[in-house]
């Protein structure tokens, strides 16, 4: 299974964008990264995820490397209530509608007033 | 509000006891995972259904067990309850293999 890496905290001040990195570097072609956050022992939220191209949704954007060995989640303007411990994950065993998501320790952001 | 729901939202039981916990998933999603999330451990991955049948396992006990229904509600039976049992469990739901996962707020149990 493809690791990744994360700082294990993060400060950002509210208003500003947080850029939160993430390293995979043994990621295979087939591979994608996805973004999950858990606010306080709730549910972990899906964010956002990619294959190759950077992409865009509602919440964030996801920057990946030209070589895919790391990736950025950018949240464009952070509030208090993005406060919350960030996952990246690469997404393994696609095929026969498998596709357990495996759950490193994650980045704790905290974003500050 | 993920679609995902859990319940009980809270459980209260002693050691050797056997529980059941529930989860319906979205609308239209086919597959069901169960995590168990304790402070010492993390997210752990225990098991995924598909359309009924099961289709990958992780770090799951002997003592648990889970099954799909054909109404694809999932039930995650844990028995011979241990104080390391003590945990938040969380269902997730996908359309498929490859769609995104979207959790419950999960189960929080406590052994005692």
């Amino acid at each position: 299974d493809a690791k990744t890496t994360q700082p294990p905290s993060m400060d950002c001040a509210e208003g500003r964008a947080a850029n939160l990195p993430c390293n995979h570097s043994t990621i295979s072609g087939n591979e994608y990264v996805y973004w999950y956050r858990q606010i306080h022992s709730q549910g972990p939220q899906y964010i956002i995820h990619g294959l190759k191209n950077n992409e865009t949704n509602e919440m964030a954007s996801l920057i990946i490397t030209e070589d895919r060995k790391s990736s950025t989640l950018i949240l464009p303007h952070a509030t208090l209530r993005d406060t919350a411990v960030y996952y990246c994950i690469v997404r393994v065993e696609w095929s026969g509608n498998t596709g357990k998501l495996i759950f490193g320790q994650g980045t704790t952001l905290q974003v500050k007033p | 509000d993920s679609g995902v729901t859990q319940t009980p939202k809270h459980l209260i039981t002693a050691t050797g006891q056997r529980v059941t916990l529930r989860c319906s998933p979205r609308s239209g999603d086919l597959s069901v995972y169960w995590y168990q999330q304790s402070l010492d451990q993390g997210l752990q991955f225990l098991i995924q259904y598909y359309n009924g049948e099961e289709r990958a396992k992780g770090n799951i006990l002997e003592r648990f067990s889970a099954q799909q229904f054909p109404d694809l509600h999932s039930e995650l039976n844990l028995s011979s309850l241990e104080l390391g049992d003590s945990a938040l469990y969380f269902c997730a739901s996908s359309f498929t293999g490859e769609s995104p996962l979207h959790f419950g707020n999960g189960t929080r149990l406590t052994v005692t």
